[in-house]
């Protein structure tokens, strides 16, 4: 089944303690992309990767950081974790071709103390 | 700035009264406009991608339509399994390539 998986689905931390959420996706895509989603400020584009070792930040990349050594692995790693960073966090993908028809995970909540 | 808002934020209608959402973009050049639709506590799901002003695509109740500065997504004799989020996202030629700017959402509620 085509699917783009993430881990963990729910994850409460502390402030200041590393974390990484992996995406994993198993269609070949080259395009990859994370998004956080807030109430009242919809969902925003956190960083993106056209292909591996290709990375570019998105709308609200502050805090984030991104790699891309695989094709179908696309981990958010947070270095240290701040309570504005409590959110709902969404990986996504899809072909080059098709870049904006993307594939959605379903969805990563992070709770930061 | 690209700027995209969608309107109502939120659409209470009873199965079979059909209605429109809309979506209006301010962008320097569109290379795209795009619905999905979120169900509660899942990933968007794609719907349509529409790039020029004048087309129009169909799927089952659901017709998106495009002009230069709005979108319009109509729902006809809508259902309750209609009912979700519905999003709007678009890309600017003067942006990069791989950013997507979404709007806020509209929040259809179908009461049988």
């Amino acid at each position: 089944e085509a699917q783009v998986t993430q881990n963990p689905r729910y994850l409460i931390t502390v402030t200041g303690k590393k974390l990484t959420v992996t995406c994993s996706q198993n269609m070949n895509h080259e395009y990859m992309s994370w998004y956080r989603q807030d109430p009242g400020l919809g969902l925003r584009q956190i960083y993106y990767s056209m292909n591996v070792e290709v990375t570019d930040k998105g709308d609200v990349p502050e805090g984030y950081k991104v790699s891309r050594k695989e094709k179908r692995n696309f981990p958010l790693i947070l270095e240290s974790p701040s309570p504005n960073q409590t959110s709902l966090y969404f990986c996504a993908s899809s072909s080059i071709a098709g870049v904006y028809e993307q594939y959605f995970g379903p969805g990563t909540r992070l709770t930061v103390t | 700035e690209d700027q995209v808002t969608q309107s109502p934020e939120a659409l209470r209608l009873q199965e079979g009264e059909s209605s429109s959402l809309n979506c209006s973009y301010t962008v320097s050049g569109l290379r795209g406009l795009f619905w999905y639709r979120q169900d509660p506590g899942k990933g968007p799901e794609f719907l349509f991608t529409l790039y020029s002003a004048g087309e129009e695509k169909e799927k089952e109740r659901l017709k998106a339509t495009l002009t230069k500065k709005e979108s319009f997504l109509h729902i006809t004799a809508p259902k309750p399994e209609d009912s979700a989020t519905y999003l709007c996202a678009v890309q600017d030629y003067g942006g990069s390539q791989g950013n997507l700017i979404f709007g806020k959402g509209t929040k259809l509620s179908v009461k049988p």
